[in-house]
């Protein structure tokens, strides 16, 4: 079946301007991550969606980031007034369940320059 | 709190030989750790994980066993391919959270020369 598709798969942008980036999760899939791989910071978690529960916010870096989960499916990170340290790779990932030890499955991740 | 370390790359190999990639990692309780790959412009792919101690994940010739005792999951093939040329991500996931999230090592870029 498909797989987690994310868009745009590049994006530049100028320093200041807002982005979103969308993520179509696997279907049937309640769980639903954001990471950030930069080359600073390696691979690091920003958001997590689990169905109709509040997200745990914890990894996002600052207030400029933001992510809603619409009807349970497709989600959107969206990045206010970008800096040139948001370049990076945002990786979208999925799960069936809600377990330490479920199968994360990721997208191929929007590549994101800040000029 | 959670964390995990893997060795510095590159890793340069000819084909055929022998390949160990280290990953240690600290974690409450009993975390589940994975071993992911990233091939060269394509997305992360799960390789192996094992859920508890002592278990072998294994998967296209690679394995990694959980030991709790050293709080290590090396990561070994015993002949690689030029089609292993990846970067190997070391990853767990703790025990109990009500996320999930995976913590991921700095990664390691495996370079196999015919």
């Amino acid at each position: 079946g498909a797989g987690v598709s994310q868009s745009p798969s590049n994006k530049v942008t100028e320093k200041g301007k807002d982005v979103e980036l969308r993520c179509d999760p696997i279907s049937g899939h309640t769980a639903l991550y954001w990471y950030r791989q930069s080359l600073g910071q390696g691979l690091e978690f920003l958001i997590y969606f689990q169905g109709n529960s509040a997200p745990d916010k914890s990894g996002l870096p600052s207030d400029r980031f933001s992510a809603e989960r619409t009807g349970g499916s497709v989600s959107t990170l969206t990045i206010q007034r970008t800096q040139q340290e948001d370049s990076a790779v945002y990786l979208c990932a999925s799960s069936s369940r809600q377990r330490p030890q479920e199968t994360q499955y990721f997208g191929p991740g929007t590549r994101l320059l800040v000029l | 709190g959670n964390s995990v370390t893997q060795m510095e790359g590159p890793v340069t190999l000819s084909e055929e030989a022998f390949l160990t990639i280290n990953c240690t990692y600290t974690a409450t309780g009993y975390p589940s750790l994975f071993w992911y790959v990233q091939y060269p412009g394509e997305g992360l792919q799960l390789l192996l994980k094992a859920t508890k101690a002592d278990d072998k994940g294994s998967n296209k010739g690679f394995e990694a066993t959980y030991r709790k005792e050293t709080t290590s999951f090396h990561l070994e093939k015993g002949s690689v391919q030029v089609s292993d040329s990846a970067v190997y991500f070391c990853a767990l996931s703790p025990y109990g959270g009500a996320t999930n999230k995976l913590i991921f090592g700095t990664g390691t870029l495996l370079a196999v020369q015919p």
